[in-house]
């Protein structure tokens, strides 16, 4: 089973809409992202957290917002979908802990296609 | 501020040769992580390889390798022998020791062509 999973896979909403994008590890890792890839930009990041009780804001929250109910699970929610926000949506995980000496590798998960029509 | 320049957009090639993908980052800390991912078709991204600022030395995986020099500030990726399975768009990106975050070049695509 992958480590790192996101759903759903592929999503086409309307403008208006709310769409929650949902992430689970169980590489046991403490911190998660959420980036999204747009043709050309390469991966922004959206929203990430370093444990269950801390979100932080990434380079182009708005329009987003995030919830890490533990610590394997984090999710992303767009309160109401905009054309724009057509993207493919990536959640990650990466450890803190050196003793296991892979500490910062972010670990991505297979994506998300969201077309908002 | 951090950034992770990949100059080349695209490159193409024939099956067999070699080709080297560039990447060339700032930063002002000294203690960091340099990273290579690969996004093949499927659109996955599949973690390749990190580097620490420590250590400079080259680093080879089967036809894979990677040259690191912090005096030209560069992290470049050579494939060996390109195959058409190599054909993907390739990442490079920087982390800053205990920040975690993580700044993505712009990415190149690479096509090899049978």
């Amino acid at each position: 089973d992958a480590d790192v999973t996101q759903t759903p896979r592929n999503r086409i909403t309307k403008t208006g809409k709310r769409i929650m994008l949902e992430c689970s590890q169980t590489k046991g890792h403490d911190r998660m992202y959420w980036y999204r890839q747009d043709p050309g930009l390469g991966l922004r990041l959206i929203y990430y957290s370093f444990d269950v009780k801390d979100i932080n804001k990434g380079e182009i929250s708005d329009g987003y917002s995030v919830s890490r109910q533990a610590q394997a699970k984090f999710s992303l929610s767009l309160e109401s979908a905009i054309p724009n926000q057509t993207a493919l949506y990536f959640c990650a995980t990466s450890d803190h802990n050196f003793n296991r000496g892979e500490t910062d590798t972010q670990y991505f998960g297979p994506g998300t296609r969201l077309t908002v029509l | 501020a951090q950034k992770v320049t990949q100059a080349q957009t695209e490159i193409s090639v024939v099956e067999k040769e070699d080709v080297t993908l560039d990447c060339v980052y700032e930063t002002r800390d000294t203690t960091y992580y340099l990273f290579w991912y690969k996004q093949p078709p499927s659109g996955e991204l599949v973690f390749l390889i990190r580097r620490n600022s420590f250590d400079e030395q080259n680093e080879i995986s089967g036809r894979y390798s990677w040259n690191f020099q912090k005096s030209t500030s560069s992290f470049n990726f050579t494939i060996t022998a390109s195959q058409v399975v190599d054909s993907a768009v390739y990442f490079c990106a920087l982390s800053i020791y205990n920040f975690n975050k993580f700044y993505f070049g712009s990415g190149t695509k690479l096509n090899v062509k049978p």
